[in-house]
């Protein structure tokens, strides 16, 4: 079983458009986080929600929203895409909030914007 | 604000011979946790090493933490083919909030 999955794993679109990214854990943690990952591999964390709630909004254009239903998922959906959202965006989930333990990551999902 | 900060950026060794990473941060922390990232996968947990702790072992890897250097090291000993990835440090310093930094990782390539 995939214990944090995230769908779709590829994205190509427009510039302009909107897209949104699921992500899904069954390992009944409390936190779950956005990450981005550039050409570089250089990964930086988006936003990261403990039990519904938004604990850490980094800085990120109000163009990404981030939506949590219930703690077991997280949703990104983001607005009026740039070239410069092109990334693989990783969804990751840790046991609860505060001094971190360790994370466990989806797949990825590689979002290429033309 | 980036933390960690590998070196080298990429290894490349035989199988069978070690690998030595290394990582180093700019602030105090809570703990230090390493990654392992396979081409086009997610980042997989390999150790974590608390503050109060110098070295710590998982099968073929060995970790090693020196707070008073801000750094930390990673041996993969007796390297196979399998062992090919990129590897990353990750921090959750005192004031980072909760949240893991990550260094922007070393691209270890073995060849058999």
């Amino acid at each position: 079983d995939t214990a944090v999955s995230q769908t779709p794993k590829y994205l190509v679109t427009q510039m302009g458009n909107d897209k949104s990214i699921k992500c899904e854990q069954n390992l009944g943690h409390d936190t779950m986080y956005w990450y981005k990952q550039d050409s570089k591999k250089f990964l930086k964390i988006m936003f990261s929600y403990n039990n519904k709630e938004l604990i850490i909004n980094e800085t990120v254009p109000n163009r990404f929203s981030p939506k949590s239903p219930d703690k077991a998922h997280l949703n990104l959906h983001i607005n009026s895409l740039e070239l410069g959202d092109s990334a693989v965006y990783f969804c990751a989930s840790s046991r609860r909030q505060g001094a971190t333990g360790e994370l466990f990551f989806g797949e990825g999902s590689r979002l290429t914007v033309l | 604000s980036q933390q960690g900060e590998e070196d080298p950026q990429a290894l490349s060794i035989q199988e069978g011979e070690n690998a030595t990473m290394n990582c180093s941060y700019k602030t105090s922390i809570n703990n230090l946790q390493w990654y392992r990232q396979n081409s086009g996968r997610g980042l997989v947990h390999l150790i974590l090493i608390r503050s109060n702790e110098r070295e710590k072992h998982s099968g073929r890897l060995r970790v090693t933490l020196d707070t008073s250097k801000k750094s930390s090291s990673l041996l993969i000993t007796a390297s196979r083919a399998a062992d090919t990835a990129s590897y990353f440090c990750a921090t959750d310093g005192n004031n980072q909030g909760g949240k893991l930094i990550f260094g922007q990782g070393t691209e270890l390539s073995v060849k058999p």
